[in-house]
Order: structure tokens, then sequence, then C-alpha cells
């Protein structure tokens, strides 16, 4: 129940293109969804985040789709850039008492965005 | 976004010795939490360290292998204690607030066990 399940594994995307990476879980008991970029040899940064009580949440180019019903969220990166290229990772935290604050990760994307 | 740093960024260690990672915020946060990316892999939690109490530790870690230490709200230790080769990973500490589900992560440790 603590899981979240990642996928793509890898990506490859032209320049330009729209990246799509998906998530899903199944505790019911998360209520926060963050989405990080790390580069090699980098710390993991914040990218996004989202909460169940909208189903969309967009910053400049990257926007996160939340599915409730379907316990699914996605991350789509629109006008992909090579700059782009790294690996991402979803994850999941809820205010439960067993695991206040901590981050359920994903297997995490490793994106390449071709020029 | 808090600001955090780690000591060392690197290091190449000896089977059986132990290396004490630092983990430095430029504010006061409640939540501390340390994990571990072992290589081409996500990141796993290893334990949460608040200050004023023991640590908590996730299942498959435990204190006597990853001592940590928490003597204030900007600052904590990671130890890895006897260490072997399949403790080679990149450890990464984050902070979080009472109030706020946001982590914001350290650049990493970088160990390498030979």
């Amino acid at each position: 129940q603590q899981q979240v399940k990642q996928s793509p594994q890898s990506l490859i995307v032209q320049k330009g293109g729209i990246s799509i990476i998906n998530c899903a879980y199944e505790n019911t008991a998360f209520d926060y969804f963050p989405w990080y970029q790390q580069f090699p040899g980098k710390g993991p940064a914040l990218l996004i985040a989202i909460r169940p009580d909208v189903s969309e949440k967009k910053e400049g180019r990257f926007t996160i789709s939340f599915n409730k019903s379907a316990k699914q969220f996605s991350l789509h990166i629109m006008d992909s850039q090579p700059g782009d290229s790294a690996t991402y990772f979803c994850a999941a935290s809820g205010k439960s008492s067993s695991n206040t604050g901590k981050l359920i990760f994903g297997q995490g994307t490793t994106l390449q965005v071709k020029p | 976004s808090a600001v955090i740093s780690q000591k060392p960024s690197r290091d190449i260690c000896q089977r059986g010795t132990s290396l004490t990672i630092q983990c430095q915020v430029d504010s006061q946060v409640t939540m501390m939490f340390w994990y571990r990316q072992q290589p081409g892999q996500s990141l796993t939690l290893i334990a949460t360290a608040n200050q004023g109490s023991e640590a908590t530790y996730e299942s498959g870690f435990v204190i006597d292998k990853f001592p940590i230490s928490r003597p204030n709200l900007t600052f904590s230790t990671l130890t890895v204690s006897n260490m072997s080769p399949e403790d080679s990973s990149i450890y990464l500490c984050s902070v979080g607030g009472t109030y706020t589900d946001t982590q914001y992560f350290g650049p990493g440790t970088r160990l390498t066990v030979l």
C-alpha cells in the first residue's frame, strides 16, 4: 500500500514535443503529490506539486494531471527542451500518524530530449 | 526554499570503517529526513530525525547501522557504520516543515566503499 509505481522507466522525446510520465498509488491516505527533477550529481529539486482537491496544476511548461478516482497522476512537459533531460521522480506523502511528512518515491524516469 | 549543505560531498572508504555525513540548513526546520539512493535507483527513506526525540527508522534500517543525531533545528548527522560495498550510495538529507509538505533536498553525499 505504500508503493508508488512510475512509468515509463525511460523516455526519449524530440525537442518541442510533449513528455508524459505517469504514476499510480494505492494508499488513499496520501494527500500530497510532488514531482522532483534530478540532474546527475545533484540532489532532487522540487518541480511542481499537487493536492487531491484539484485535478490539474500548471506552472510554466510543467503540468500535473490528477485523477483521484483512478489513483493516478501524471507530469506533462510541454515544448520539451534538451535542458529538460534529467531523471524525474514522482512521490507521495500523507498526514497519517505512521507516515507524517515522509515521501514515498516512484522508481524514476530518465528523460532524454533530442535536439 | 531552504538552503541545505552536506559534508562531505563524496568519499571513498574502506570496508569496515564508518563515515559521518553532516547536513546543515540555513533556517530552523522541524523535520529532517535521511534518504539513500543506490546507483541508478530511486530514493528510499532511511529515517526521520526530529529535534528533541529519537530518530524514527524505516523498515530495513536500524540505529546500530545508521545512527543519527539531531542536536538542534538546523543540523543533523547520519553515520554509516561498519561499511560494506553494498553501502555504496548517495545519501541525501531533506528538510520539511510542520505546516508544509514541501521537502527540499541537499546536494547529497556520494559514498563509495571498497
